[in-house]
């Protein structure tokens, strides 16, 4: 249980051009949903957390109208990168939340989306 | 806010027992996770502790001392497989958005070596 799928996995795009990519929880409901971003050997950056029927809360720093967030279902997140530059490329990584065990929420990842913008 | 400590990199031989430690500085705790990351991939949830004490988990245990904001990872048995990035993230309430956020260290890059 617990599974949470991403897609794209991998996206090649041009300079100027918008990304979407969908984090998908498959047998669970999420009501809360955080998007990262990781560099090479770097630890993940939270970017936003997304919660069902409202509006994303982003983090410091973070442009909101470039990382557009939308939270449609309880199992749907997407991000599309807006107008996507070279200095966006990245591994985007989703999570979703999970009562463990009915006794905690914990997150449970996507496998990635490694943009790469030329 | 938070603070989030853990090594940068060990190494450790296979078939020994590694110990990975953390230490944080937070308000409004509520749990704290350790997450496992290969190289390229998303992380897989290893353990969660949000009281004091070991919790056992196979070859992996976590244990965690709310008081001292100190938690740590221990791998025993070490398999060439274990090799990868350790993440340790604390979990606190975020009164922005209403939300509990869990944040994460840099991760500590084991490498097992024969």
């Amino acid at each position: 249980g617990a599974v949470v799928s991403q897609h794209p996995s991998r996206v090649i795009c041009k300079s100027g051009t918008s990304v979407k990519i969908e984090c998908r929880s498959l047998d669970f409901q999420a009501t809360t949903m955080f998007w990262y971003r990781q560099f090479p050997k770097k630890s993940l950056m939270l970017m936003a957390t997304s919660n069902e029927g409202s509006k994303a809360t982003y983090e410091q720093g973070v442009e909101k109208d470039k990382f557009l967030i939308n939270h449609a279902s309880l199992t749907l997140s997407t991000l599309t990168v807006t107008s996507a530059h070279p200095e966006d490329s990245s591994f985007y990584i989703c999570s979703a939340e999970s009562r463990l065990a009915g006794v905690v929420d914990t997150q449970y990842f996507g496998p990635g989306t490694r943009l790469t913008v030329l | 806010g938070q603070n989030i400590d853990q090594p940068t990199e060990m190494t450790a031989t296979e078939g020994a027992i590694v110990q990975i430690n953390c230490t944080y500085q937070t308000s409004g705790f509520n749990g704290l996770f350790w997450y496992q990351q290969h190289a390229g991939e998303a992380p897989t949830f290893l353990s969660y502790n949000v009281l004091d004490g070991l919790e056992e988990k196979g070859r992996f245990s976590s244990f965690l001392s709310r008081s001292k904001g100190y938690s740590y990872l221990l791998l025993k048995e070490l398999q060439m497989k274990d090799s990868a990035s350790y993440l340790c993230a604390v979990r606190e309430w975020r009164r922005k958005g209403g939300s509990y956020i869990p944040t994460f260290g840099r991760g500590t890059s084991l490498i097992v070596h024969p």
